[in-house]
């Protein structure tokens, strides 16, 4: 348990689909990311909230789109993806001002575009 | 941009060491991660070295810093066939409140009884 959930586990969605992941931290943290990670390139940031504002965002197509309503909660809408979307997307948190300002993952959520 | 480069992988024998080392350009880099990911999981944070830091120890885990040449390396004692798994590199960069943190390509590393 790393204090970072993220529903669903595994996610199988059709290209004209509109689905959206979740991401719960219960560390009381006031940063959360979205991170891609597919089988051909290192982990990739895409997109930083910290105090529910938006703070990155390293031009990540628009077919992603985040919601952050809350510092516990991180959404990542998902609308006409394209079969390379496929990947593991995980959600962290961190405390900003912390020693460290260490990042905590959650399991991730295994996304498959068909 | 920034580069974090680690070797692909790595083999050895329960019970030996394990070296795995990663290389990083960002010279402004203030904190450096080790995460740990197996199969089907999310990373789970092993250890983190400051900059200003040469050396880190805990229980097994020894992590080395030489922020001349820029160069990081995780040493696991005895080698137990549950730290196979493949081991991330990273860096972070401070934006605002957050962290961003720069991986490198992650080492798989396995363990033979």
């Amino acid at each position: 348990e790393t204090g970072v959930t993220q529903t669903p586990r595994h996610l199988v969605m059709g290209m004209t689909n509109k689905k959206s992941l979740k991401c719960e931290q219960h560390l009381g943290h006031n940063a959360m990311y979205w991170y891609k990670q597919s089988a051909k390139k290192p982990l990739e940031l895409m997109f930083v909230y910290s105090l529910e504002e938006r703070v990155e965002n390293n031009s990540v197509p628009s077919r992603f789109s985040p919601e952050c309503p809350n510092s516990s909660h991180l959404f990542l809408h998902l609308h006409t993806l394209q079969p390379e979307d496929s990947a593991l997307y995980l959600c962290a948190s961190s405390q900003g001002g912390g020693a460290g300002n260490t990042i905590y993952f959650g399991e991730g959520s295994w996304l498959t575009v068909v | 941009g920034e580069d974090v480069e680690q070797s692909l992988f790595l083999s050895v024998r329960e019970g030996d060491s394990s070296v795995i080392n990663c290389t990083y350009t960002d010279s402004s880099s203030t904190y450096l991660y080790w995460y740990k990911q197996e199969p089907g999981a999310g990373l789970q944070l092993l250890t983190y070295i400051f900059s200003n830091m040469d050396m880190k120890q805990d229980q097994r885990l020894t992590v080395l810093l030489n922020k001349k040449d820029k160069h990081l390396s995780l040493r696991i004692a005895d080698t137990q066939t549950g730290d196979s798994a493949i081991y991330f590199c990273a860096e972070s960069s401070r934006i605002d409140a957050g962290n961003m943190l720069t991986f490198g390509g992650g080492t798989r590393l396995m363990v033979k009884p």
